[in-house]
């Protein structure tokens, strides 16, 4: 069964650092999407990629997040300057664009996660 | 804007017993459910989802929930638990209109006594 690939599956890093994390989302999906859990709260939406480019996003997603999708497989999300409440687990999920009796539907697939640590 | 409420932030039960993990949730619009289940340090699995028809929804791992418009709830349920079944669940909404974030609550965790 296809899923939604992400590495590296830990990442510790310094404050000040950039950092990428990156996801295969399934093949066949057309729409892509960041989440963060910072350990023990709820899971947050940062950004959603449609066509190339930013569909929506959050009060989180400022100006130090980035995503791109550098080639026909990839999606990424870059932090440019990591801060110590960056730290969490980075959830990527793709979905398909599907309609049931002429409505929208999606639904999100997850990948397992990437854990980012900054110290 | 959508919130998601799940009552129980643990829920601990005998093997074989039933359990049920509450979820109600608020929208100005109309909205599709999940439930998604994050075992261990893993990542997150779709349980069930509602989108339309019928408001009872079977899932994986003999889990159920069911869609109750009037009550603005999507309870999950299982007759008789397994150890396994020991894990985190997220009740989440996301509109109509398709693509759109998830809503997450902020999860229960359900402890299965042996």
């Amino acid at each position: 069964e296809p899923e939604v690939t992400q590495t590296p599956s830990h990442q510790v890093t310094q404050m000040g650092q950039e950092v990428i994390l990156r996801c295969v989302p399934i093949s066949n999906h057309l729409y892509f999407y960041w989440y963060r859990q910072i350990l023990g709260q709820k899971v947050e939406f940062l950004v959603s990629f449609y066509n190339n480019e930013i569909s929506e996003k959050s009060e989180i997603f400022d100006d130090q997040f980035s995503v791109e999708r550098p080639d026909g497989s990839n999606f990424t999300l870059k932090i440019r300057s990591t801060k110590l409440e960056d730290s969490a687990m980075y959830f990527c999920a793709s979905s398909e664009a599907l309609e049931i009796g002429g409505r929208r539907t999606d639904t999100q697939y997850f990948g397992p996660g990437t854990r980012l640590t900054v110290l | 804007a959508q919130s998601v409420t799940q009552l129980d932030s643990q829920v601990p039960v005998f093997e074989e017993a039933p359990v049920e993990l509450r979820c109600n949730y608020s929208s100005s619009v109309s909205v599709y459910l999940f439930w998604y289940v994050q075992y261990p340090n893993q990542g997150l699995q779709l349980l069930l989802k509602y989108l339309s028809g019928s408001t009872l929804v079977k899932g994986i791992n003999g889990f159920e929930a069911e869609f109750n418009k009037s009550q603005t709830s999507f309870h999950l349920r299982k007759p008789s638990v397994h150890i396994s079944d020991t894990a985190e669940y997220f009740c989440a909404v996301s509109s109509f209109s398709g693509n759109t974030p998830l809503v997450f609550g902020k999860g229960t965790r359900l402890s299965v006594i042996a």
